[in-house]
């Protein structure tokens, strides 16, 4: 079974600075996924950023990047000079390798300020 | 724009009404997806289909009843549901092998 942990509380943050948001996961399965969505008020899930656990270089997607430590079971999403618009419920997941199902964690809440 | 389209985006239903939730992807993704979610919480898994056959079901009581009659398309059909199943409905798809999962913008459902 897999497990995903983000434990931080609601995040405010300065608009223009970085951010980052804890996840630390668990699992049996050698190979799987890592990903970050974004889910604004709306309503809506969008898809940030994936890293493979066999990927060797970090993944970056714009002002996305995932500081994975495989040792520590921990991927962190770095949102680099917040907007207002990055305000949002941010789910981190993970799917083992040959498997449809998506383990989520709770969600961290991130409010940008002016 | 989502690549996955849900219709409609907002319903509003009686419990002994009959509805149904559409969802339509055109990424060519085998797998695809029903979640639901409550305010405030990930979204949790109800059905997978893979290759148009159903092949998680996660133990959803049956006035939920999905339907995926090709590979693009995907239904759930909506019966006699309670006041507790109002809550966000997302369809998803992707590729199989541990690909990412994209999804539609949702269906709001309440339940009167």
């Amino acid at each position: 079974a897999q497990k995903i942990t983000q434990t931080q509380p609601g995040m405010f943050v300065q608009e223009k600075e970085a951010v980052t948001l804890d996840c630390t996961y668990d699992t049996s399965d050698p190979s799987y996924g890592l990903f970050w969505y974004k889910q604004p008020s709306s309503g809506e899930m969008i898809f940030l950023i994936y890293q493979g656990s066999y990927d060797q270089q970090n993944a970056t997607e714009g002002r996305y990047s995932l500081n994975f430590q495989k040792a520590r079971k921990s991927a962190n999403l770095v949102i680099s000079a917040s907007q207002l618009g990055d305000s949002a419920m941010y789910f981190c997941a993970m799917r083992a390798r040959g498997n449809n199902r998506l383990a989520f964690g709770k969600g961290n809440q991130v409010v940008v300020i002016p | 724009d989502t690549e996955v389209t849900q219709t409609p985006k907002h319903l509003v239903m009686g419990m002994t009404n009959k509805k149904s939730l559409k969802c339509e992807q055109h990424m060519g993704h085998r797998a695809m997806y029903w979640y639901k979610q409550k305010a405030k919480k990930p979204p949790e898994l109800m059905f997978v289909y893979s290759y148009e056959k159903l092949s998680i079901n996660e133990s959803v009581p049956s006035r939920f009843s999905p339907e995926c009659p090709n590979s693009s398309l995907l239904n759930l059909h909506l019966h006699a549901l309670q006041p507790e199943d109002s809550a966000l409905y997302l369809c998803a798809s992707s590729q199989e092998g541990g690909q990412p999962q994209h999804f539609g913008d949702g269906t709001r459902l309440s339940i009167l």
